[in-house]
């Protein structure tokens, strides 16, 4: 079993639906980021969280600690949101770089 | 634009050969990482150095090593290149030592045939 679940694997969304990305891991975190990578490959950073929720334009991610659960939702999708979205967990006692990755959950948006 | 700058963007190379890949961190960015991303694998830490010195040590192979310099700029060099070393390598800078936002650069697109 991966340390770092993501689920679902693939979405398929139309444009303008309400989206959720789910992550589930095992180990003791002190963060967990939210990654977004486009087709070319490059990563973006969304989110790093510890505790609580954060929002950044229509992304919102939010972590339940106690649950071993974070989330990442998207409100209003729209085909440019169209990606792979990766969250990684840093290990308590790890160096921030030292991320467990999940495997992604690849986003389609049709308009 | 993450102000992380990697070169190559793609090397095509054969087994056995040796490359070097480049990263050149944010402004003022002490912290470089480096991941390997590969299909069967997906994204993997491999390394990180803060300010000169190495910090920490993920899945790097005993074929690979990086140095950083003191313009922090760093280099990952992968020797006796094997078919399963083809990935995407990117790098990521923060500034600080731990913790903090990460800044990945576009990734160099390693093909060894």
């Amino acid at each position: 079993k991966n340390e770092v679940e993501q689920s679902p694997q693939n979405l398929t969304a139309q444009e303008g639906e309400f989206i959720t990305i789910n992550c589930s891991y095992s180990v003791g975190i002190s963060a967990l980021h939210w990654l977004q990578q486009h087709p070319g490959g490059g990563i973006v950073s969304l989110f790093m969280l510890s505790s609580g929720k954060k929002k950044h334009g229509r992304l919102i991610a939010t972590i339940n600690i106690q649950e071993k659960h974070s989330s990442l939702h998207i409100t209003a999708s729209h085909p440019r949101d169209s990606a792979v979205y990766i969250c990684a967990a840093m290990n308590y006692g790890g160096s921030q770089g030292n991320l467990i990755f999940g495997k992604g959950t690849k986003l389609s948006v049709k308009p | 634009d993450s102000g992380v700058t990697q070169t190559p963007k793609h090397l095509i190379t054969a087994t056995g050969q040796r490359v070097t890949l480049r990263c050149s961190p944010r402004s003022g960015d002490l912290s470089v990482y480096w991941y390997q991303q590969s299909l069967d694998q997906g994204l993997q830490f491999l390394i990180q150095y803060y300010n000169g010195e190495e910090r920490a040590k993920g899945n790097i192979l005993e074929r690979f090593s990086a140095q950083q310099f003191p313009d922090l700029h760093s280099e990952l060099n992968l020797s006796s290149l094997e078919l399963g070393d083809s990935a995407l390598y990117f790098c990521a800078s923060s500034p600080k030592r731990g913790g903090g936002e990460l800044f990945f650069g576009e990734g160099s697109r390693l093909t060894v045939l």
